[in-house]
């Protein structure tokens, strides 16, 4: 079975770039059945998904973070990652990485917040 | 975007009664493929969400046979034949047909 962990930062100052990882065990990167993303979920609120990638490198962004997100897959170390660039306090959030199959989030790291603050 | 919009909000239920949570779409989430791509999700207090029903009504690997889903087009039912405490969480649909994906508001359930 699939196990997810992310990893970074748990606080990013105002305007600068949020990066986290998430490492895959248990099976590898390079599956087409899979695609990888990333859901954030602020506190106390609702899921929100910014985005996935495919093996080969397609992407989807959700375009409300479209301009500043960036996902990235590194298959020789199997693991993928996130850049959110220009955070403000809206960003705050525990971020979810998520495997993907069929088009339905069936694994999830446990979470990672991030806060974002001066 | 597609807006997703769940009902009720909140549901207090008895344990071992059955619960029902609807999902509404804006559109359509019929896929060209001919599949649709609506999920239920779990969250329980403090832990990360769950994947319990996929593709409208296909239980996710490991989840009780109480859960099921059903629906077509742009309506779609989670029910609990019979609540357990440990059913206890917020519930989500989400759509996967479309980019960007999105979720309902959440469904708290909670025992009487």
């Amino acid at each position: 079975q699939l196990q997810l962990h992310e990893s970074g930062p748990g606080l990013v100052k105002p305007s600068e770039t949020l990066s986290l990882t998430c490492t895959v065990s248990g099976g590898s990167i390079i599956s087409s059945t899979y695609y990888w993303g990333w859901i954030r979920q602020p506190p106390g609120k609702g899921l929100e998904w910014i985005g996935s990638i495919y093996y080969s490198g397609s992407t989807n962004y959700n375009p409300s973070l479209k301009s500043r997100v960036t996902i990235s897959v590194d298959t020789s170390k199997n693991h993928f990652s996130l850049k959110l660039s220009s955070v403000t306090a809206a960003d705050t959030a525990v971020y979810y990485c998520v495997v993907a199959t069929p088009r339905a989030p069936a694994y999830w790291g446990q979470g990672t917040l991030v806060t974002v603050s001066s | 975007d597609i807006v997703m919009t769940q009902t009720p909000l909140s549901s207090p239920v008895t344990l071992g009664q059955p619960a029902s949570i609807s999902c509404r779409s804006s559109q359509s989430l019929v896929h060209s493929d001919g599949n649709t791509f609506l999920s239920w999700l779990q969250q329980r207090p403090g832990q990360p969400p769950r994947l319990l029903i996929y593709k409208i009504s296909n239980r996710f690997s490991g989840v009780p046979d109480r859960f099921s889903g059903s629906g077509a087009g742009t309506d779609f039912t989670l029910k609990i034949s019979r609540v357990e405490a440990e059913d206890v969480g917020v519930y989500y649909c989400m759509q996967a047909t479309q980019f960007p994906h999105t979720f309902g508001q959440g469904t708290k359930l909670e025992i009487k």
